[in-house]
């Protein structure tokens, strides 16, 4: 099936640091995704991307959809402790059944 | 904030027994789906629903089956759990169209004796 290939795996920062994720896939979508998940909680959605080229905030966040429609990234600025949990791109294919490939996930650890 | 419930939240259930995992949402969404997720891993997508009557297996077989009577509910049900059951069950929605974004629900953590 579809892959996307998320890095890094993993990640452990002290508080305050940057963080920068990505996603690379040889396929072409038509929608990025980025959610973070929580131990025993359900993803929750945190930024959405709709256009190549677009790059979206929230708050700390800040994510772009990449112009070749093939990759994104992830950045959050100045983390802080509640940052700490595991982040998953997901992409929606431009063609075929409209369902999402999930990457891997990056698991974010942050020392105070 | 997504309006998307899933009960039970844990469950622990000896061999053999039926299970039934609830999904439900307030938004009207059409589209609904179901994913099976060990601890820390990537989500795999078990089923999926289009719309009322329409159920569609995923990407990784899964011995469950899914129900889709009402727009707003989606039960998956287990007839005989065994231990390789053991996973976390997601269920998400969408409102669908061309660009879709999902919502997920909390999740039920599902462990069979």
């Amino acid at each position: 099936g579809q892959q996307l290939n998320q890095s890094p795996q993993s990640m452990f920062i002290q508080e305050g640091e940057d963080v920068s994720m990505n996603c690379t896939s040889s396929s072409i979508f038509n929608t990025w995704l980025w959610y973070k998940q929580e131990p025993g909680e359900g993803p929750v959605l945190l930024i959405a991307l709709y256009k190549a080229g677009e790059l979206t905030s929230n708050g700390r966040l800040t994510a772009q959809f990449g112009i070749t429609r093939k990759d994104s990234f992830l950045n959050i600025s100045a983390s802080i402790p509640s940052d700490v949990g595991i982040y998953f791109c997901a992409g929606q294919l431009i063609q075929g059944a409209q369902k999402l490939v999930f990457g891997q996930g990056t698991r974010l650890t942050i020392n105070p | 904030e997504a309006d998307i419930y899933q009960t039970p939240r844990y469950l622990v259930i000896g061999t053999g027994k039926k299970i039934t995992l609830e999904c439900s949402q307030t938004m009207g969404h059409d589209k609904m789906y179901w994913y099976q997720q060990d601890p820390g891993m990537e989500l795999h997508l078990i089923h999926y629903s289009y719309g009322v009557n329409s159920t569609e297996k995923g990407d990784l077989s899964s011995e469950s089956t899914v129900s889709r009577i009402r727009t707003e509910h989606f039960p998956l049900t287990l007839e005989s759990a065994r231990p390789s059951h053991t996973s976390q069950y997601l269920c998400a929605s969408s409102v669908g169209g061309v660009q879709e974004t999902q919502y997920f629900g909390p999740g039920t953590r599902l462990l069979v004796l």
